[in-house]
């Protein structure tokens, strides 16, 4: 079974710049979940999608995060503008509607320079 | 609210000995525990949970946490580490009334030296 895919892995950015993000959930997982992992820090939750709804957006910092998951497979998340405060591994996971695992993809390091 | 503290940023120690990794929670519900880990470029995998049941749980590669209601904790164990054991290590609590919602500590760095 194949793991949860992010791309890209690195992503080096000026601040101001735009950047998106693209995450491939396990398939049949209901639930995706986008991370944002500051270093020295633990992951931090910012958004939760249900199938194609959002169940949990209120750690997104709506000003300058998007997230969307359109048809309830894929997601996109986009951060316009980028500040220096962004710099993170954004993590993607995805969970069973029933299931309380998480599986995580290997995350995408974003630097705002 | 929930929160996680982990004390220990990075636990030095040497191969073969024990380690204790600890984890403190606060929670004014009831929650399931977790202990992740993150080896060096790589995503988060789950390496134990408890949901419910026995309160010692162990993991396919030696490690064991117990769920210490009493005490708030979840400390990770393992009586003899290997190298491969060197990555970062991340407790997390879910409440179990649904959401499915993870609130993770900061992480504990352990370094098993030769």
């Amino acid at each position: 079974e194949a793991g949860v895919a992010q791309s890209p892995r690195y992503k080096i950015i000026e601040k101001r710049q735009s950047v998106a993000f693209w995450c491939n959930p396990i398939s049949g997982h209901a639930t995706l979940y986008w991370y944002q992992q500051i270093l020295g820090q633990g992951p931090k939750l910012l958004i939760q999608f249900q199938n194609n709804g959002v169940v949990d957006d209120s750690q997104l910092p709506k000003d300058r995060f998007s997230a969307e998951r359109l048809k309830g497979v894929d997601s996109t998340l986009k951060i316009q503008p980028a500040k220096l405060e962004d710099s993170a591994v954004y993590l993607c996971a995805s969970s069973p509607q029933w299931g309380y695992e998480q599986y995580f993809g290997p995350g995408t390091r974003l630097t705002v320079t | 609210a929930q929160s996680v503290t982990q004390l220990d940023s990075q636990v030095p120690v040497f191969e073969e000995a024990p380690v204790e990794l600890r984890c403190n929670y606060s929670s004014s519900v009831s929650v399931y525990l977790f202990w992740y880990v993150q080896y060096p470029n790589q995503g988060l995998q789950l390496l134990l949970k408890y949901l419910s049941g026995s309160t010692l749980v162990e993991s396919i590669n030696g490690f064991e946490a117990e769920f210490n209601k009493s005490q708030t904790s979840f400390h990770l164990r393992k009586p003899s580490v290997h190298i491969s054991d060197t990555a970062e290590y991340f407790c997390a609590v879910m409440p179990t009334g649904g959401g499915n919602k993870l609130t993770f500590g900061t992480g504990t760095q352990l370094k098993v030296e030769l």
